[in-house]
This record gives structure tokens, sequence and C-alpha cells, in this order.
């Protein structure tokens, strides 16, 4: 089956300091992905719809400049949390569609300090 | 606001007891759900993809329901093993893709 490959799995940083994770589909071509983040005790909370080639749509109540999408390849869309604080801590999953079933990543755990 | 529901929380049970899990949604403008099977440090992994009121599909000891007039789905498991220790999601998705998350069942299979 298709695979979602995200990068990091966990990253700790200091408060101010900017973190990239990518997401790569594997073995398809993903026009769209999704972002989506789990706070503890919640369920997985759609962020923002990343597009191949154009700007990313984000959900209410999610600052764009904050959280910046790039999907510049088929394959590929990184999520930057930018001047991340501690409440940006947060575990971040993205996935996207093949054939009618949504593959996801393995997450990255991100803890700002 | 969608609004999908799983219960219970958690769950545990001796390896070699069956038992299911439930998954509310609102039953207007149904499109799909669909199940997946988390375990820790993993992908999600989706399980089934039901569509039509009344589908029931099976993969294994697993199986799945649906009844979209009421909106509820149950997830069984047979005959439950240590492996079978995940946490189980239902999911509305919509035509762009997006989907609606319930909080999950996380189930442990003692041995």
């Amino acid at each position: 089956g298709a695979v979602v490959s995200q990068h990091p799995s966990r990253v700790i940083c200091k408060s101010g300091t900017s973190v990239k994770i990518e997401c790569r589909s594997l073995d398809f071509q993903a026009t769209t992905m999704f972002w989506y983040r789990q706070f503890p005790k919640q369920s997985l909370m759609l962020m923002a719809t990343s597009n191949e080639g154009s700007k990313a749509t984000y959900e209410q109540g999610v600052e764009k400049d904050k959280f910046l999408i790039n999907h510049a390849s088929l394959t590929l869309s990184t999520l930057t949390v930018t001047s991340a604080h501690p409440e940006d801590s947060s575990f971040y999953i993205c996935s996207a569609w093949d054939q009618g079933i949504q593959y996801f990543g393995a997450g990255t755990r991100l803890s700002v300090l | 606001i969608l609004n999908v529901e799983q219960s219970p929380q958690s769950l545990h049970v001796q390896e070699g007891d069956s038992t299911n899990f439930t998954c509310s949604f609102p039953s207007s403008n149904f499109y799909a759900l669909h199940w997946y099977r988390w375990e820790t440090a993993k992908s999600p992994e989706a399980l089934f993809v039901m569509t039509l009121n009344g589908d029931e599909k099976k993969k294994g000891r697993i199986s799945a329901t649906l009844n979209t007039k009421e909106g509820y789905s149950y997830l069984y498991i047979k005959g439950s093993q240590p492996e079978d220790s995940a946490t189980y999601l239902c999911a509305w998705p919509s035509n762009a893709g997006k989907s609606t998350f319930g909080d999950g069942t996380t189930l442990t299979v003692k041995p």
C-alpha cells in the first residue's frame, strides 16, 4: 500500500525558534495533503489543507502566519511552526489520500521549552 | 460543526474476549465513515471504509457495521489478542478529503 513518511518524529526546541516538519508521499503523488494537530486526550483536529502549487487553506482559528505550509512538489508538504511557544507543544500529523484510502505519517511530537 | 463521538474511551479485556465499540455521527448528509487502527508510535492504518447503510465489512477477526439512518457504526473484535491493543479511530470524511475524527477508543488486551 501507499506510504506517507513524516519527519522528524520528535523535536524539542526553545521558545522563539522555528521548527519544520516534512511530510512525503513515498510511492504516490499527492496534490493535496492535510495537517492535523492533537492535544492530549483530544481528537485529531484539522489545521490546514496543503495544496500543491498554491496556497494552503487554513481552518478557522489556525494562524496562517504561525503555521507556514509549503507544498512545492507532488510528494512533499512542509509545515513550519514559526516562533514556537510552549502552547504550540502538540502532536502534529499529516495525511494524504490515494485511491480512496487516507494514509498518515507517524506524526511529530513537538515540545517547546 | 460535525460531532463524531466514540465510546467507550478505553477498554481493558482479557485475551480471548470479544469486544465492540461505537462511533456515532450526524445522520444527515452522510458521505462515508472510516475506521482506523492506531498503534503507539506508528501511523494510523485504515481498517474499513463504510459507505452504504447496512454495510458490514470484515477483516480477519475484526468487523464493522454501519447504520446511516440512525448515525452509528460498530466495530467488533472477536477473540481479542494482545496484538489488537491499539487506539481505534472513526472518522467522517468530507468529499474534499477533510476528516472529522472521534476521540478514539483505546483497547488494551491482557494476555
